[in-house]
Formats: structure tokens, sequence, C-alpha cells
């Protein structure tokens, strides 16, 4: 696709439950991230990969969140056991391999809310 | 404290004027600036990039960075009601490249009127 694509655009689900998030990023991006963002709060990274390495899962905030990117593309978020507190936008931007200032594209995000 | 700080606003201004933008921020090893900017219900996207200290200027945009003052600004000359629109500032001590965490500021909400 052109850009950066998440599904679902809107999540909401009740607390206690399971819910899988999706980041389709840009064809041949190698690099992809995973943010949230809390209302009044900036951009929290959560996981990055690239192609092949093991991820770099440092800002993850516990065990409840996990991610996975198969086949070097299409990356899951998965919050297990959902408290109210997990409720955000949930950002997955894309790069690709060059310039050391490469540019991140972001999707336009999943708003998650937890009842 | 957070490490980057950025008043939330929101900032309200009539058409054509001079907007200023600002955050200031505590690690000193930050190199790498950045201002992206945030419609509604969508994903941030990358306005300006700067390396250390200094200006630079693209279009109606100004970036200034100030290393020694920990402090950084983003200028919008001649605004426009296009420009409504959350601006967050970030920053690294290693360039966007290779996985490098960016850290954001809260963002201001930016709304020019007609």
């Amino acid at each position: 696709g052109a850009g950066v694509s998440q599904s679902p655009s809107n999540k909401v689900t009740e607390k206690g439950k399971d819910v899988e998030l999706r980041c389709d990023p840009i064809s041949g991006h190698t690099a992809l991230y995973w943010y949230r963002q809390s209302l009044g709060q900036g951009l929290e990274f959560l996981i990055y990969f690239q192609g092949n390495s093991a991820p770099d899962k440092s800002g993850l905030p516990s065990d409840r969140f996990s991610a996975e990117r198969t086949g070097g593309s299409v990356s899951t978020l998965t919050i297990q056991r959902t408290q109210q507190e997990d409720s955000a936008v949930y950002l997955c931007a894309s790069s690709g391999l060059g310039s050391t200032n490469e540019k991140l594209f972001f999707g336009s995000g999943t708003q998650l809310s937890v009842l | 404290q957070k490490e980057v700080e950025q008043d939330p606003g929101p900032l309200s201004v009539p058409e054509g004027a001079i907007v200023s933008l600002n955050c200031t921020y505590s690690n000193s090893a930050f190199q790498y600036f950045m201002w992206y900017r945030q419609y509604s219900r969508k994903g941030p996207e990358l306005l300006m990039y700067t390396y250390s200290s200094g200006n630079k200027e693209d279009g109606r945009f100004t970036a200034q960075v100030d290393k020694s003052s920990k402090y950084i600004s983003l200028f919008i000359r001649d605004s426009q009601p296009s420009d409504s629109a959350t601006y967050l500032c970030a920053m690294s001590a290693t360039p966007t490249g290779g996985g490098n965490k960016l850290t954001f500021g809260t963002g201001t909400q930016l709304k020019v009127e007609l």
C-alpha cells in the first residue's frame, strides 16, 4: 500500500479481555516501531523490529504486552488481560534503511478503549 | 520531571500570524531534533529535522535549536487554517536510523482562525 496501514482503527473491549492490533508497514521498509499515545502524554516507545534481528522490547510496559512480526512485514501487537490504563492510541511506524536521518512514516493508529 | 517539556496549549492565533512553538529538555545527550505535525485522528508526520544547534528553514517553517539552553523552537510564518494541528517535538541522542527511540514532547495544539 501507499502508507502504513493499521487495523482496526477503533477497538472497544472489556477489562480482562485480550486484544490484537495489526500493522502493515510500507512495502520494503525493514524497520517497524510501535508507540503508544495517551491523553496528555507524549508518544511512548513500545517495541522496535529491524529485519531478522531480535526485537528491542525495552519499552513494553508489562508482560501483558507482546508483539511479533511475521515474514519481516506485518506486525501484531497483543495486549493480554487488558486494563483501563491500557486505553490509548497505538501507533505503528516504519522506515527503510539508508540515510542516517531516515524518516519514520506513521499509520493513523488504533484507538483502544478498555471499559 | 519529564525529559522533554512542551506546553500543551491550546494556542489560538489569527490567520497570517507568526506562530512560535517551543520545547525544553533536560538530557544533554540529545543531538537530533525533530518537529512532527499531527492532524486529528492521523499519525504524526515529520516536518523538520535538525542536528545540533542552529537554524533550519523550509518554506514557512523555521526550526531553531539552542543546545546551551536546551531549548528548541518551531516558527510558522503567515499561518494558515490548514496549519491547525498538534505539533510534537521529538529528539534523540543518535540519528533516527537503526532503531533509535525518539523522546517526544506531549504536543501543542494549534488553531489558526479565519
